[in-house]
């Protein structure tokens, strides 16, 4: 069964430096998706993406994230300058028009 | 703006029936997921209702009712295995799926 993959499953950082999490969507889904997960908590939209622009965003994706399809199949999600706040488990998701989610293992940033 | 509520955490035992609902407030409902989440790992996809009714898979049915805004997640025959989270989520328009804080299941032998 097709699968979402994410690179890398863990990223250690310091605080202030930029981070790239990679993902790639199951390969006939138009819309991606990412989320985090913050240790405990609950699972928190990011940011939703179509036809090559964002189609959604929440107010956690501020001008420090940015989201990019450099290819047909990568999908990465930029955080510009990390902050202890952001070390949660961020999720990648694909889907077709109203089919579930489906989700990638994830990559837990960790920032120091 | 959209809120989901379901119950913190729930105990029943190995064998037994265990019912899980989710109550949601939401502008442009547009399908209703519950996804099972093991500790450290990725959601699960388990079930969809967009339309009034039950949905039977296995030993997994979800119920939804679009004028209450609830929906429940009926296991059966519950296995040790089944002790994790389950998160319900609803998708409002075509873009943007909101996640409830989701419940713990703890299955007891």
């Amino acid at each position: 069964e097709p699968e979402v993959t994410q690179t890398p499953s863990h990223q250690v950082t310091q605080m202030g430096q930029e981070v790239i999490l990679r993902c790639v969507p199951i390969s006939n889904h138009l819309y991606f998706y990412w989320y985090r997960q913050i240790l405990g908590q609950k699972v928190e939209f990011l940011v939703s993406f179509y036809n090559n622009e964002i189609s959604e965003k929440s107010e956690i994706f501020d001008d420090q994230f940015s989201v990019e399809r450099p290819d047909g199949s990568n999908f990465t999600l930029k955080i510009r300058s990390t902050k202890l706040e952001d070390s949660a488990m961020y999720f990648c998701a694909s889907s077709r028009q109203d089919s579930p989610l489906h989700f990638g293992n994830g990559t837990r940033l960790t920032v120091t | 703006g959209q809120n989901i509520d379901q119950p913190t955490e729930m105990t029943a035992t190995e064998g037994a029936i265990v019912q899980i609902n989710c109550t949601y407030q939401t502008s442009g409902f547009n399908g209703l997921f519950w996804y099972q989440q093991h500790a450290g790992e990725a959601p699960t996809f388990l079930s969809y209702n967009v339309l009034d009714g039950l949905e039977e898979k296995g030993r997994f049915s979800s119920f939804l009712s679009r004028s209450k805004g609830y929906s429940y997640l009926l296991l059966k025959e519950l296995q040790m295995k089944d002790s994790a989270s389950y998160l319900c989520a609803v998708r409002s328009g075509g873009f943007k799926t909101i996640f409830g804080a989701g419940t713990r299941l703890f299955v007891k032998a």
